[in-house]
């Protein structure tokens, strides 16, 4: 099983609301990470967590919030966002932090800000 | 800090000629190099990677990729184009000197089309 699996598919949210996105896999990897992509950019890198404690926040706004609850999860808990948040939201896990393993991405969460 | 670049945004190639996507990148250190494939509304999905030893890669759905240290140049290519084949490529690296806790820095992306 070399799967990533991101809920939902497509988001859309007013800025006000609270919502997550989810992320699984079931391959053993002890690396995530949210990435975020806009439209015909390449992903960037937003947090990195390694076995299940955050090590690195790329100066993302605190309305973002991640959260990694075992080693097969990750979340990310959205809170006031803006429309300019709107992007594809990318999980990708790897088998460890160093830098030879190949990361593993899901099909990405759609979200539109109203 | 580390970088690649992806000089064309856009290549096309008949199906059944060989196909070259370009990718140059910039480290303190020796890169690890990786190659990711894209579809529409989809997530990245890995083709190869470039750590150490032959400098021809090979990957999966018959892509390969070159990398030559004195040109600082990671190029994906493959044989015969398939219409199939057409989507977003990205080239990415990571400098092991950094400790490899970064994540992966990507070029912009070359889309790449197949024409039958």
């Amino acid at each position: 099983d070399t799967e990533v699996t991101q809920t939902p598919k497509h988001l859309v949210m007013g800025m006000t609301n609270k919502k997550s996105l989810k992320c699984e896999q079931h391959m053993g990897h002890r690396a995530m990470y949210w990435y975020k992509q806009k439209a015909k950019k390449p992903p960037e890198l937003m947090f990195v967590y390694s076995y299940e404690k955050l090590s690195i926040n790329e100066s993302v706004p605190s309305r973002f919030s991640p959260e990694c609850p075992n080693s097969s999860l990750l979340n990310l808990h959205l809170h006031a966002l803006q429309p300019e948040d709107s992007a594809l939201y990318l999980c990708a896990s790897s088998q460890g932090r160093d830098s030879y393993f190949e990361a593993f991405f899901g099909q990405g969460t759609r979200l539109t800000v109203v | 800090a580390q970088s690649v670049a992806q000089p064309e945004d856009q290549v096309n190639v008949a199906e059944g000629n060989p196909l070259t996507v370009k990718c140059t990148y910039s480290v303190s250190g020796n890169p690890y190099l990786f190659w990711y494939v894209q579809y529409p509304n989809r997530g990245l999905q890995f083709l190869l990677k470039y750590i150490t030893g032959d400098n021809l890669v090979k990957g999966s759905y018959g892509f390969e990729a070159e990398f030559n240290k004195s040109q600082t140049s990671f190029h994906l290519k493959k044989p015969s184009a398939l219409v199939s084949d057409s989507a977003l490529y990205f080239c990415a690296v990571r400098d092991i000197s950094g400790g490899g806790a970064d994540g992966l820095t990507f070029g912009k992306g070359t889309h790449l089309i197949i024409q039958p």
